[in-house]
């Protein structure tokens, strides 16, 4: 079965980490670049992160850049968010999202997990 | 303070036809294509409408959108009581540091 599967979630104090994985599987998940999508309690969905197939691409937001690193293992079907100097605003299910394009990004996501959620308080 | 401007809320009773807005500005919908999301809250958010108006594999007819200049919209016919979910339009943005940006989504209910 086609699908992604998200964990790592958790409840953590401001100020601490928490590394969030999620593991592909049905397709070839080398072939695609990937995408970490977040939803806050209550609010809509806000994009995160991204990363080429091959790692050599990598963006963030801004409300995540220099805290958020984002990487994968793709001998392992993996991709990772290590969150660190987390905030109560980064509480949210936590989405990996696969880009629809092969060979060239497309800025569309065809397949989503069911997310994980980080609660970030004290 | 989503970058795209959604209506908070839409409703329709079955069979009927509705359409959700999706208000962006030059630098997201006027230069970049539109994509629609489905969401069911605790699911997983499923690609519904990609590059303004392709439906992928196994997303139904009854589901179409269109863009025009600053603006797309997202329209359902024959509605059906499973339809009741949030929907979302992304696109990218040139100008801001963020690179997809989603509307702040419409809640959809069948009545």
């Amino acid at each position: 079965e086609v699908q992604l599967v998200e964990s790592g979630g958790n409840l953590v104090q401001p100020g601490g980490s928490l590394r969030l994985s999620c593991v592909a599987s049905g397709f070839s998940f080398s072939s695609y670049s990937m995408n970490w999508v977040r939803q806050a309690p209550g609010k809509g969905l806000e994009w995160v992160s991204y990363i080429s197939s091959s790692r050599t691409t990598i963006f963030y937001a801004d409300s995540v850049k220099g805290r958020f690193t984002i990487s994968r293992d793709n001998a392992k079907n993996s991709l990772y968010l290590q969150m660190n100097s987390l905030r109560a605003e980064d509480t949210a299910v936590y989405y990996c999202a696969r880009d629809a394009g092969v060979g060239a990004t497309s800025w569309y996501f065809d397949l989503w997990g069911r997310g994980t959620l980080v609660t970030v308080s004290s | 303070q989503s970058v795209l401007t959604q209506p908070p809320s839409a409703s329709g009773t079955p069979g009927q036809r509705v359409t959700i807005s999706c208000s962006g500005s030059s630098s997201n919908i006027g230069s970049n294509t539109v994509n629609w999301y489905q969401h069911l809250p605790g699911t997983a958010p499923k690609l519904l409408i990609y590059s303004d108006n392709q439906r992928p594999s196994g997303v139904p007819d009854r589901f179409s959108g269109s863009k025009s200049g600053t603006s797309a919209s997202l329209a359902i016919s024959g509605l059906q009581s499973e339809d009741e979910a949030d929907y979302y339009c992304a696109t990218w943005d040139d100008r801001l540091n963020g690179y997809v940006v989603f509307g702040g989504g419409t809640k959809l209910t069948v009545v």
